[in-house]
């Protein structure tokens, strides 16, 4: 079955540095959806893609943030500077079309020291 | 504001048992509400869509029902087994492509 695949699996940054976060969505899912999961709570949206564009954003995805979809397989999440409040796990996630259920990759975790 | 809310405490049952978990919503309109199951460490992942026209949904083991009077959707699961022992999450569209997650009920299968 076709799957979502993200990498790294896990990313350590320090401080102020710049991330790039990479995801393969399902080949033929035309949304994308970048998700974040704070260790113990829940998961949390941050910001829908689609037809090369922002479709909506959560106020969590501030000027820091940004995404892109640089060819035709890949969709990454980019954070300019982080902060320690951005330790998190990042998932993925694609849909086939809009208001269909979500495919999501197994996430990044993301640590900030 | 919106809201969806699930059961913060786990629930903990005996294999075999029904386990029957609960979803609340205020300030939505749904016309779908899905069901998700997340194992730690993992992305959730897709159990069940159901529309605001269908009142019940059953696939295998799983039954949801959506009563938009109510503003309630319960997710059962017949015959538990310790494998089922997960985070299931309740989600709703909040706006025009943004699927919004409840925080999840933990269930705990006991052999």
């Amino acid at each position: 079955e076709p799957e979502v695949t993200q990498t790294p699996s896990h990313q350590v940054t320090q401080m102020g540095q710049e991330v790039i976060l990479r995801c393969v969505p399902i080949s033929n899912h035309l949304y994308f959806y970048w998700y974040r999961q704070i260790l113990g709570q829940k998961v949390e949206f941050l910001v829908s893609f689609y037809n090369n564009e922002i479709s909506e954003k959560s106020e969590i995805f501030d000027d820091q943030f940004s995404v892109e979809r640089p060819d035709g397989s890949n969709f990454t999440l980019k954070i300019r500077s982080t902060k320690l409040e951005d330790s998190a796990m990042y998932f993925c996630a694609s849909s086939e079309v809009g208001n269909s259920p979500l495919h999501f990759g197994n996430g990044t975790r993301l640590t900030v020291t | 504001s919106q809201k969806i809310e699930q059961n913060s405490e786990a629930l903990n049952i005996q294999e075999g048992k029904t386990a029957t978990l609960t979803c609340n919503y205020t300030n939505y309109s749904p016309a779908y509400l899905q069901w998700y199951r997340q194992d730690p460490g993992r992305g959730p992942v897709f159990l069940l869509l159901i529309r605001e026209n269908e009142k019940e949904k059953r696939k295998e083991r799983l039954k949801v029902t959506f009563d938009t009077t109510l503003k309630q959707s319960l997710f059962h699961i017949t015959a538990s087994q310790p494998a089922d022992s997960a985070t299931y999450l309740c989600a709703l569209w909040g706006g025009y492509n943004k699927l919004i997650f409840g925080a999840g009920t933990r269930l705990a299968v006991h052999p």
